[in-house]
């Protein structure tokens, strides 16, 4: 089993919306809702930011939404704030019991 | 309010075996939930090692299941990671998690990650 695919780096301004890709197989990311996407800063644990594909925990902004079509996933983040600059990771459940990761996402707000 | 710790050797040699701790407070992991090891090595992204179920079942990464124990201790409240015949590919930041009401791989809370590198 492969890691998911993310890209590398995505950029984007304050007060603009960005979108994170997560790409899987129908083993993964095409077969099971459980998707989810971390924020990590540098030096700190991640941080859980959407779960089940859509589902936010308590406490987490509604900037932050969660989808997906197919096998992929993507992570949208509205109103990009400069708190928001860190590295974000998907994970999905994957048949016999496994779970994967991407690569991450290096997200820059210029 | 659950809190996650890691502890153990900052520093393993080559061939020996890295072994951690997790200890937890704020709930006991003999009531529920699933509980985990994910690690990040140097320059490179998040891993999955394993899952342990509140009743001992294990869950393993396939390209670390051959050199991996992840287990309870319920008298102590805490939860372990043993890793095998370690080499400089095993050196990482090891953080252990708690899922929660949601799906499998989705961890909620997580420890502050503990340095372990592999080195003579």
């Amino acid at each position: 089993q492969s890691a998911l695919t993310q890209p590398a780096s995505v950029s984007g301004s304050p007060g603009q919306s960005i979108t994170i890709s997560c790409t899987g197989t129908s083993s993964d990311i095409g077969s099971y809702n459980y998707v989810s996407w971390y924020q990590q800063h540098p030096g700190k644990a991640p941080k859980l930011m959407i779960y089940d594909v859509t589902n936010r925990p308590s406490g987490v902004s509604d900037r932050f939404s969660g989808s997906k079509s197919g096998n992929t996933a993507s992570l949208t983040i509205s109103g990009l704030r400069a708190e928001d600059e860190a590295e974000y990771f998907c994970a999905s459940y994957a048949s016999s019991i496994t779970l994967l990761f991407g690569g991450g996402t290096k997200l820059t707000v210029l | 309010q659950v809190q996650l710790q890691e502890s153990g050797p900052g520093l393993v040699k080559p061939s020996e075996t890295l072994s951690l701790t997790c200890s937890v407070s704020g709930y006991f992991i003999s009531i529920g939930y699933h509980w985990g090891w994910i690690r990040r090595p140097p320059g490179k992204g998040l891993e999955w090692i394993g899952t342990v179920s509140h009743t001992g079942t294990t869950y393993y990464s396939p390209s670390l299941r051959s050199r991996i124990t992840i287990s309870l201790d319920t008298s102590q409240n805490q939860f372990s990671l043993r890793l095998n015949s370690v080499t400089a590919a095993d050196t990482a930041v090891y953080y252990c998690a708690k899922e929660g009401d949601s799906g499998f791989g989705a961890f909620h809370v997580w420890g502050q990650g503990t340095m372990v590198a592999v080195s003579s």
